[in-house]
């Protein structure tokens, strides 16, 4: 079945550095989408992404939907304390329909 | 707030009790999940309801029975549960149009349950 890879695993970084992690997949994906999930909390919708190429921002975040259709990408700029959680990646199962694959997530550490 | 609630956030309960989770999305959606979050593991799906009915049954134990009355509630009963059921239990919702793909997925904050 269809599986998402997340890298890094988790990182630690220092206050106001930039951040970037990937979501990989052996399958294509029409949409992509990115999660943020403090603890204890349900996973936070931060950006969705539609179109090959299409390169979204909220904020500080930046996603990228890859051309290949098989990878994404989320980076961070000027990181602070809060932005710590895990961060998901996501995809409707076998290209469209109502179920979503989740990737494993990249735990992000921000220390001050 | 993202339009997905979830009742209780916190239960703890015996292996003997029967409780339920609540969720209720005020989205107007159409389709709702109820996923399992276990320490250190990936989302892991357990039902589907789409326009109130289950089209996904994950290999859920039958001591996990969901309901699902109407588009905007559902609910998970819950009877003679293990210790290894305790996990973080999310609820979440989704609009699905068949067409191009253009559907997003909003969660619910989760009931943590623990199982003695």
């Amino acid at each position: 079945g269809q599986q998402l890879n997340q890298s890094p695993q988790s990182m630690f970084i220092q206050e106001g550095e930039d951040v970037s992690m990937n979501c990989t997949s052996s399958s294509i994906f029409n949409t992509w989408l990115w999660y943020k999930q403090d603890p204890g909390e349900g996973p936070v919708l931060l950006i969705a992404l539609y179109k090959a190429g299409e390169l979204t921002s909220n904020g500080r975040l930046t996603a990228q939907f890859g051309i290949t259709r098989k990878d994404s990408f989320l980076n961070i700029s000027a990181s602070i304390p809060s932005d710590v959680g895990i961060y998901f990646c996501a995809g409707p199962s076998e290209g469209y329909g109502q179920n979503f694959v989740f990737g494993p997530g990249t735990r992000l550490s921000v220390l001050p | 707030e993202t339009g997905v609630t979830q009742t209780p956030r916190h239960l703890v309960m015996g292996m003997t009790n029967k409780k339920s989770l609540k969720c209720e999305q005020h989205l107007g959606h159409n389709a709702m999940y109820w996923y399992k979050q276990s320490a250190k593991k990936p989302l892991e799906l357990m039902f589907v309801y789409n326009f109130k009915e289950q089209t996904e049954n994950n290999s859920v134990p039958s001591r996990f029975s969901p309901e699902c009355p109407n588009s905007s509630h559902l609910f998970l009963h819950l009877h003679t549960l293990q210790p290894e059921d305790s996990a973080l239990y999310l609820c979440a919702s989704s609009q699905v149009s068949g067409r191009a793909s253009r559907e997003t997925q909003y969660f619910g904050p989760g009931t943590r349950l623990l199982v003695l």
